[in-house]
């Protein structure tokens, strides 16, 4: 089993549109997870930290599940400007964090 | 605030050949990594310093690569003999000691090797 399971995607969606990427987890240890977001052809930046059940930032909120090790980034009123990666990262260790390999998230007008 | 700073920005070389990547991390941070982030996938941990002291090389591939961090700041990523599977993009990363767990990311090394 992969340490971090994602949907590929890409996710179609439009403009105003909400949508929700899921993401599972094999380490049960982890304690604090990631949402990193990544443009094409750039570096992965931070997005949100989820440290306890969820966390909500303006249109984003994450949601963790531990018993399933599973978290979910639910987008609302999606812009086009949200078009991009959006890498599930749990923490392991000592600051080490495990990236899943992204799900794609393509917004259109 | 400057960021994380990584030259060079692309490189190609043929297989066999060596190469050698520059990271210098953001002013303060003491833990940097390298990634290896390979088309389609995710970033890959390739190595941790904190300080000059390596915390987790566990992903690295030691017969050809090595990296440093001689002076507790910038660090050097070394590949020798590359091989086709080594094209990637090779990210570093720094950021402080706990609890500020944010690592901020450079924007890569793109390598092809041919």
């Amino acid at each position: 089993r992969k340490e971090v399971e994602q949907d590929p995607g890409p996710f179609n969606v439009p403009e105003g549109a909400t949508v929700a990427f899921n993401c599972t987890y094999s380490n049960s240890a982890s304690q604090s997870f990631f949402w990193y977001r990544q443009d094409c052809r750039k570096e992965p930046k931070l997005l949100m930290s989820v440290y306890s059940s969820g966390n909500e930032d303006g249109r984003f909120t994450a949601q963790l599940n531990r018993a399933s090790q599973y978290i979910s980034l639910l987008i609302r009123d999606s812009k086009l400007s949200d078009s991009a990666t959006y890498l599930c990262v749990p923490l392991e260790g000592f600051q080490k964090l495990v990236f899943g390999t992204g799900t794609r998230l393509l917004v259109s007008p | 605030e400057a960021g994380v700073a990584q030259s060079p920005r692309y490189k190609i070389i043929e297989k066999r050949q060596s190469v050698a990547f520059w990271c210098n991390p953001i002013s303060g941070h003491a833990t940097l990594y390298w990634y290896q982030q390979i088309l389609g996938q995710g970033p890959k941990l390739l190595i941790q310093f904190q300080n000059n002291g390596v915390v987790d090389d566990s992903q690295l591939p030691k017969d050809r690569f090595s990296a440093e961090r001689l002076k507790g700041v910038d660090s050097t990523l070394k590949i020798q003999p590359a091989k086709l599977e080594d094209s990637a993009v090779y990210l570093c990363a720094s950021s402080l000691p706990p609890p500020g767990l944010e690592q901020y990311f450079g924007p890569g090394t793109r390598l092809t090797v041919t």
